[in-house]
């Protein structure tokens, strides 16, 4: 079976742009989990989605809004992008809500100019 | 809170060496812990997990982390290390909703011959 798999890998945007990443989780599982990964950092949580709704949320401002499809594959979507949204972003899935392993991507690297 | 406290960032040995890598953690609520792996480049790879039961667990290549309640610990060990084992690796504990991951800082292993 495939895994989680983000697109695109690399992308380049300039301050002020509006930027929207893609996942595409394990089969089978229905949550998917966005985290941020500042360079040098660990992962920092930044939503859950479980059967296309919305189960939790980090701190992270409002710029950042994202949505489940109904064949759970989600997208995150960042406005107004800062110098410091530069990032690994990290999808994850798992197959229920909580309590179980998430299963991560390869990430796409942002860098905003 | 949940929060995850890797005590070393980085942590040089050499080829075929034993290694110890420190995580303690703060949790009010049952604990699920875990190891993850992140090799340059790419996404976390789950190491091992503990979810109840044993207190020891092993990972297939060879690594292995004891739960210690006592301690709030959950140290990684390797009775030896190979080259290939040089990479990232982050300590985890679920939040108190078992929604989302809370990662430490990471520490990075460099193996050397």
């Amino acid at each position: 079976d495939a895994g989680v798999t983000q697109s695109p890998t690399h992308l380049i945007k300039t301050r002020g742009q509006h930027v929207t990443l893609r996942c595409s989780p394990i089969s089978g599982h229905k949550s998917v989990s966005w985290y941020q990964q500042v360079l040098g950092q660990g992962p920092q949580f930044i939503f859950q989605y479980y059967e296309k709704e919305e189960r939790g949320r980090g701190n992270f401002p409002d710029r950042f809004s994202a949505r489940q499809f109904p064949n759970y594959s989600s997208e995150l979507n960042v406005n107004a992008l800062l110098l410091g949204d530069s990032a690994l972003y990290l999808c994850a899935s798992s197959p229920v809500r909580g309590d179980s392993p998430l299963h991560f991507g390869n990430g796409t690297r942002l860098t905003v100019t | 809170a949940q929060s995850v406290t890797q005590l070393d960032s980085q942590v040089p040995v050499f080829e075929e060496a034993p290694v110890e890598l420190r995580c303690n953690y703060s949790s009010s609520v049952s604990v699920y812990l875990f190891w993850y792996v992140q090799y340059p480049n790419q996404g976390l790879q789950l190491l091992l997990k503990y979810l109840s039961g044993s207190t020891l667990v092993e990972s297939i290549n060879g690594f292995e982390a004891e739960f210690n309640k006592s301690q709030t610990s959950f140290h990684l060990r390797k009775p030896s290390v190979h080259i290939s084992d040089t990479a990232e690796y982050f300590c985890a504990v679920f939040n108190q909703a078992g929604t989302a991951l809370i990662f430490g800082k990471g520490t990075t292993l460099s193996v050397s011959s």
